[in-house]
């Protein structure tokens, strides 16, 4: 199966918080693991990625924890800013460069 | 910074009518692909091209719908008689390296089918 499936759909946080994005997939063929953010009226633009072999990634206050006998892995936020508003998509990519994403979460930080 | 243009950015059109919605990829990019997002869905693949030729396809990528790239910097979807359910977002993307997990979004055209 290719789905990809992320919870929650929408998430509200106060600035300085630490919203999480959870996925499960059930591919095990993926080779990546990438996370999209998208902002209202552009198009997704990658912010993250990991590879299954990993269990942990970080760029600045972006953070993926990953969980190969799971089939699941999360995204972090640390220290939300209200600049982080968007759409977040977890995805698996396929070896042939197919992008499956998951339903995307609404995150809304407060200031 | 390069990026992946998209023209138009809404088009309306009448059910049973053709539509071509083209995008300019980054210019050094080799792969490309169109992607959909149905309002309030989820982003799905549509096809993928590479060498002038379709890499991979879904199964929403039916015989209504062709790609091209017409010369070297264009590469268009062509939906030959659309449908109400055509009604969605459509993004290009393109990438550098084959079959790279970074792929480069353009903002999207929405096509409106009444």
């Amino acid at each position: 199966q290719q789905q990809v499936k992320q919870s929650p759909q929408s998430l509200i946080v106060q600035k300085g918080g630490i919203p999480i994005i959870n996925c499960a997939y059930e591919n095990t063929a993926f080779d990546y693991f990438p996370w999209y953010q998208q902002f209202p009226g552009k198009g997704p633009a990658l912010l993250i990625a990991i590879r299954p072999d990993v269990s942990e990634k970080k760029e600045g206050r972006f953070t993926i924890s990953f969980n190969k006998s799971a089939k699941q892995f999360s995204l972090h936020i640390m220290d939300s800013q209200p600049g982080d508003s968007a759409t977040y998509f977890c995805v698996g990519t396929s070896n042939t460069g197919k992008l499956i994403f998951g339903q995307g979460t609404t995150l809304q930080v407060k200031p | 910074e390069p990026e992946v243009t998209q023209t138009p950015s809404h088009q309306v059109t009448q059910m049973g009518q053709e539509v071509i919605l083209r995008c300019v990829p980054i210019s050094n990019h080799l792969y490309f692909y169109w992607y959909r997002q149905i309002l309030g869905q989820k982003v799905e693949f549509l096809v993928s091209f590479y060498n002038n030729e379709i890499s991979e396809k879904s199964e929403i990528f039916d015989d209504q719908f062709s790609v091209e790239r017409p010369d070297g910097s264009n590469f268009t979807l062509k939906i030959r008689s659309t449908k109400l359910e055509d009604s969605a977002m459509y993004f290009c993307a393109s990438s550098e390296f084959d079959w790279s997990y970074e792929q480069y979004f353009g903002p999207g055209t929405r096509l409106t089918v009444t």
